[in-house]
């Protein structure tokens, strides 16, 4: 009973480059969050999103970050020309529907370093 | 902006004592919430959740809910070293979103 599956769990990108993150929610789960969570501090929320609908993307920067969850395949995390601050620990969580109760489940991660 | 604090600790307590972790919140409207565990370098675990007031039992820990307080908490029984890690707190806010707060660090000395 595979959970939320992201990868890659390490990326290391040059200042300027692309780094793309997946993120396979769990079985029966139609709903994807994305968090990010910076060096000590806690998760903040950055997008929420349903098969081919973006439902809440208030937290996400506004330039330079995007990110899909198509019909098929894996939802998405895209990040354009990284900066050093982008170095974090980016995870996803998933949950069955977008109801009030529903408890979301995270996946193990994927650490972004950017030098 | 909705919010939900922590007080970030950390917070040392000996092994077998209750350790009490606390969060107030600020969205009146939010319905359900959930304390998560992390492990450093980790991702959160979820530990419990809570919808009505009072209090939810679930082994050696208990979730207190009052929320005309806007205040959610979580204790600890026989706290043990291997209950060393960073506990979030975290609130639906009616939009089906997640809020978190930063995270209370809690040391358990053996």
């Amino acid at each position: 009973n595979a959970g939320v599956m992201q990868n890659p769990r390490h990326l290391v990108r040059r200042r300027g480059q692309e780094a793309r993150l997946r993120c396979s929610p769990m079985k029966g789960h139609s709903h994807v969050y994305w968090y990010r969570q910076l060096p000590e501090e806690g998760l903040k929320f950055m997008v929420y999103l349903q098969k081919e609908n973006i439902i809440d993307e208030s937290g996400m920067p506004k330039e330079r970050f995007s990110a899909e969850f198509p019909k098929e395949g894996p939802s998405i995390l895209r990040i354009q020309q990284v900066v050093r601050g982008d170095s974090a620990a980016y995870f996803c969580a998933s949950s069955p529907a977008g109801q009030a109760g529903n408890t979301i489940y995270f996946g193990e991660g994927s650490w972004l370093t950017v030098v | 902006q909705k919010e939900v604090e922590q007080n970030s600790g950390p917070l040392s307590v000996p092994e077998g004592a209750i350790a009490s972790l606390n969060c107030t919140y600020s969205d009146r409207g939010s319905q359900s919430f959930f304390w998560y565990r992390q492990y450093s370098g980790k991702s959160p675990e979820l530990i419990m959740f809570i919808y009505s007031n009072g209090d939810k039992e679930d082994g050696r820990f208990t979730a207190q809910l009052n929320k005309a307080s806007q205040y959610v908490s979580l204790l600890i029984r026989d706290s043990q070293p291997s209950d060393s890690a960073t506990y979030l707190c975290a609130v639906e806010d009616g939009g089906f979103k997640t809020i978190f707060g930063a995270g209370t660090r809690l040391f358990v000395k053996a």
